[in-house]
């Protein structure tokens, strides 16, 4: 049984660097979600995907941030020009439909 | 913002019933109640689900109140491993349509912290 897998599971960068994280959801979920996750905090949505196209972006997600999913399978998240800010864990889930499924998050840190 | 209420943080003994409590007072008739949980260090886990009736799977039971404005997750023999922050989420049934019905709105949830 293969979960929803989360590449990599952790990123040093330094602020001003572009990132980019991949998450694999679990095979025919075509439902795919990101969410972000500060200390202490419960995990923010930031975009959904249903197959390939891109349905709702939350207004967290700045003009530095853009996610895709090709051909809706895998998807990726790309942050430009790195904020101390965005430091933060990175959540993928997917679903049929009703319970998502998460992946273990990469933990993203700007120094 | 999170539509739920729960207390910030709880103690269980190790075997007995975890009870978490949940506020939900402005539930609309076609939103469900979902519980997850989060492991330290790890992405959060799916618990349950249920709409008006109790819900009871392998993991814990679910109890909502007739009126439907609040709900209790029971675990009914907690084990040092169910250590966690619960969240307890609102969110429309799937055969709304739109993007915003899909997404888990979480708050910041109840630790759960099971003594030995």
């Amino acid at each position: 049984d293969t979960g929803v897998s989360q590449d990599p599971r952790h990123k040093i960068t330094k602020r001003g660097q572009n990132v980019t994280f991949r998450c694999d959801p679990i095979s025919e979920h075509n439902r795919l979600y990101w969410y972000r996750q500060t200390l202490g905090q419960g995990p923010e949505f930031l975009t959904y995907f249903q197959n390939e196209a891109q349905l709702e972006k939350s207004r967290l997600l700045s003009d530095r941030f853009s996610a895709e999913r090709p051909k809706g399978s895998f998807s990726t998240l790309e942050i430009q020009r790195t904020e101390q800010g965005d430091s933060a864990m990175y959540l993928c889930a997917s679903s049929l439909g009703g319970e998502q499924f998460f992946g273990p998050g990469t933990r993203l840190t700007v120094l | 913002d999170a539509k739920t209420t729960q207390p910030t943080s709880m103690d269980c003994a190790e075997g007995r019933a975890a009870n978490l409590p949940c506020n939900h007072s402005t539930i609309s008739g076609n939103e469900y109640v979902y519980w997850y949980r989060q492991i330290h260090s790890q992405g959060p886990q799916y618990i349950i689900h249920g709409l008006k009736n109790n819900e009871t799977n392998e993991m814990a039971s679910l109890i909502i109140t007739e009126d439907r404005k609040s709900s209790t997750l029971i675990l009914p023999h907690a084990t040092l491993r169910d250590t966690a922050v619960y969240y307890c989420i609102v969110r429309p049934g799937d055969h709304n349509r739109g993007g915003s019905n899909y997404k888990l709105t979480f708050g910041k949830g109840t630790l759960l912290t099971v003594n030995p």
